[in-house]
């Protein structure tokens, strides 16, 4: 399993963009940069995936490093509803999916 | 409906008590999961079925023992609980194929042992 690195705590003001980073130096070639997010008492949520090209869905942006080592979760305007944990998750995608978590950041949002 | 849903939500038992966690996916998925989260935090896979097979079985001690009595439903079942075995546990479920890698996560149940 790649090792992951990320911030233990970010804080950003509400409609500001945020920029999560995640570094995995270890990643393998075949393994896509998986994200998702913790609400407080709440399950883990899927954010957003991509293997090589910078990816975009209704929820965020992921921007991945040309050397796929580093890569960057955007929230283009943060609300207090995205206060949570984000968690960087490199892995293979296959059947039955084995996602190794790591301590991820915890986001805070001021109003 | 809530897509993948637990019961129950809290149990608060007694040491060496046996306890069942079930869950349910209404997604039509074809693979479910348990993980564990401890006091610390951490997220870690326990189990996972594809099609009522027992695909990933983590380094679990025997006395969790997973069910699924078909492709919907997961259960957990714990035999004489212990202290280090209080956590909240996730059911998550995904379907094969395109997809696989979301996963579909339940709210948690959170176990409590006395």
């Amino acid at each position: 399993d790649a090792k992951t690195t990320q911030p233990n705590s970010m804080e950003s003001n509400e409609e500001e963009p945020v920029h999560l980073p995640c570094n995995h130096s270890t990643i393998s070639g075949t393994d896509y940069i998986h994200w998702y997010r913790q609400l407080p008492s709440q399950g883990p949520e899927y954010v957003i995936h991509g293997l090589t090209s910078n990816v975009n869905n209704r929820m965020a942006s992921l921007a991945i490093a040309e050397d796929r080592k580093s890569s960057t979760l955007i929230l283009h305007r943060a609300t207090l509803r995205d206060a949570a944990v984000y968690y960087c998750i490199p892995s293979l995608i296959q059947g039955a999916q084995k996602l190794v978590f790591g301590q991820g950041t915890r986001l805070t949002i001021n109003p | 409906d809530t897509a993948v849903s637990q019961t129950p939500k809290y149990l608060v038992t007694q040491m060496g008590n046996d306890k069942s966690i079930k869950c349910e996916q209404n997604l039509g998925h074809d693979t479910m999961y348990w993980y564990k989260q401890d006091s610390k935090k951490f997220l870690k896979i326990m189990f996972s079925y594809n099609n009522k097979e027992l695909i990933i079985n983590e380094t679990v001690p025997n006395r969790f023992s997973p069910k699924s009595p078909d492709k919907a439903h997961l259960n957990l079942h714990i035999n004489s609980l212990e202290l280090g075995d209080s956590a909240v546990y996730f059911c998550a479920s995904s379907r094969n194929g395109v997809g696989a890698n979301v996963l579909t996560f339940g709210a948690g149940s959170r176990l409590t042992v006395l």
